[in-house]
Parts: C-alpha cells; sequence; structure tokens
C-alpha cells in the first residue's frame, strides 16, 4: 500500500530558531497536505501543495513530486507552533481519503 | 454550522459496552470522514461517505464498528462490545470534495476511553 514517512519523529526547539521537516511518499503525488495538530487536538490544514512552493507567513512548504518527499519549513518558531505536524496523501481514486504519516511532534521553548 | 461538530467531546465506557458517536458535518459538504488516532500514531482511515453513493468501509478494523449517515448530513460511528484496543480519538472531517484540496475540514473529535 501506500507508505507516507516523515521525519523527525520529534523536535525540540528555541524560540527564534527554525526547522524543517520532511515527508517521504512511496506513490506519485494525487495531492500532499500538511496538517498541523495543536495541543487540544484539533487538525488545521496548513497547505495543499501537489508540487512546487508554496509560502504562507512563517511557514512555506516545497514538494518535489519526481522524487517523492515534501518540506515544511518554519522559520522564527513561536511557542504557539507547538503541536504535531503530519503530511498525507489525498488519493483522488478513493474517495479523497487521505493517507497520513505518523507526524512530527514539534516542542518549542520560550 | 460554521464547523464540524462532534459529540461527546469525551467518553468513557465500560468494555463491551456499545457506543455511538456523533459527527455534525459543515452544511452543503458531500463528503464526510471518519478517522482514528491511537495514542502517538497517526491518523488512520476508518469509512468515508459521499452524497447518496455506498459508503467506503474498507478501513473499519472489525465488524464491530459500524457507520451511517442520515439525510446526507450527521453521521453515527458505532462501536459495538468496546474493547480497550478501541481507545482513541475519534476524527470526522467533511469536504465539499470537487475541489483540488476537497476543502476538508475536521472536526475536533471524541476521545474514547475504555476501562
Amino acid at each position: 500500500g501506500i507508505q507516507v514517512e516523515q521525519s523527525p519523529p520529534d523536535l525540540i526547539l528555541q524560540e527564534g530558531a527554525n526547522s524543517t521537516l520532511r515527508c517521504n511518499f512511496s506513490d506519485s503525488v494525487n495531492n500532499l497536505q500538511w496538517f498541523h495538530q495543536n495541543p487540544w487536538g484539533q487538525l488545521i490544514n496548513l497547505f495543499y501543495i501537489p508540487s512546487g512552493t508554496k509560502q504562507n507567513g512563517r511557514l512555506s512548504a516545497t514538494t518535489v513530486a519526481t522524487e517523492r518527499y515534501s518540506l515544511l519549513y518554519i522559520s522564527s518558531s513561536q511557542t504557539t507552533d507547538s503541536g504535531v505536524y503530519f503530511c498525507a496523501l489525498l488519493i483522488y481514486n478513493q474517495g479523497g481519503k487521505l493517507i497520513f504519516g505518523q507526524g512530527t511532534e514539534l516542542s518549542v521553548k520560550p | 454550522g460554521a464547523g464540524v461538530s462532534q459529540s461527546p467531546s469525551n467518553k468513557v465506557t465500560e468494555k463491551g459496552k456499545d457506543v455511538e458517536l456523533r459527527c455534525d458535518p459543515i452544511s452543503g459538504h458531500t463528503a464526510l470522514y471518519w478517522y482514528r488516532q491511537s495514542l502517538g500514531q497517526g491518523l488512520e482511515f476508518l469509512i468515508y461517505f459521499q452524497g447518496n453513493s455506498a459508503p467506503d468501509k474498507s478501513g473499519l478494523p472489525s465488524d464491530r464498528f459500524s457507520a451511517e449517515r442520515t439525510g446526507g448530513s450527521v453521521s453515527t460511528l458505532t462501536i459495538q462490545r468496546t474493547q480497550q484496543e478501541d481507545s482513541a480519538v475519534y476524527l470526522c472531517a467533511s469536504s465539499s470534495g470537487g475541489a483540488a484540496n476537497y476543502g476538508y475540514t475536521f472536526g475536533s473529535g471524541t476521545r474514547l476511553t475504555v476501562v
């Protein structure tokens, strides 16, 4: 089946530091999405990025579909960035179900 | 409604009892999904509904799990004869479909604890 792997599994940063999270996937990209799950469990969609680069404030994401990976960059991290970051493949020919990676748990210390 | 609403937010049940989890999707969203997040794990697809089509039940872990969606809106996930391994957060999502990213919106989840 389709595999989605994320690294690192966890990460601790000092406030203000930058970080890069990686997502590798085994299948050609239908639609790669990044989510943030806050400490209260709410999942928020950050990016839909099947290819190329997108930026939203301090966050940006790049997907290289031919090499089957995506990167999420967090710059000048803040404590509110803490939580778990998931990447997921949306499978169009299976009704839009998502296949998630195991997540990267980020903790930003003041 | 403004978002996807799930109830209850927390449920503690005794092993062997049946439980029902409810999901109210965003009005007008044609697709509804259930996922399960076990402790320290990623999200696992359970079932999805699209309009009036037959649901995709391929992710349901056993025949103790079932779900229905009435009137193309509210959905109920039922777990019969609960086991301790059913303890998890159950997340519901709805989407508009059609859009490239499917317009996914997740609810806040129901945390189920089987004791």
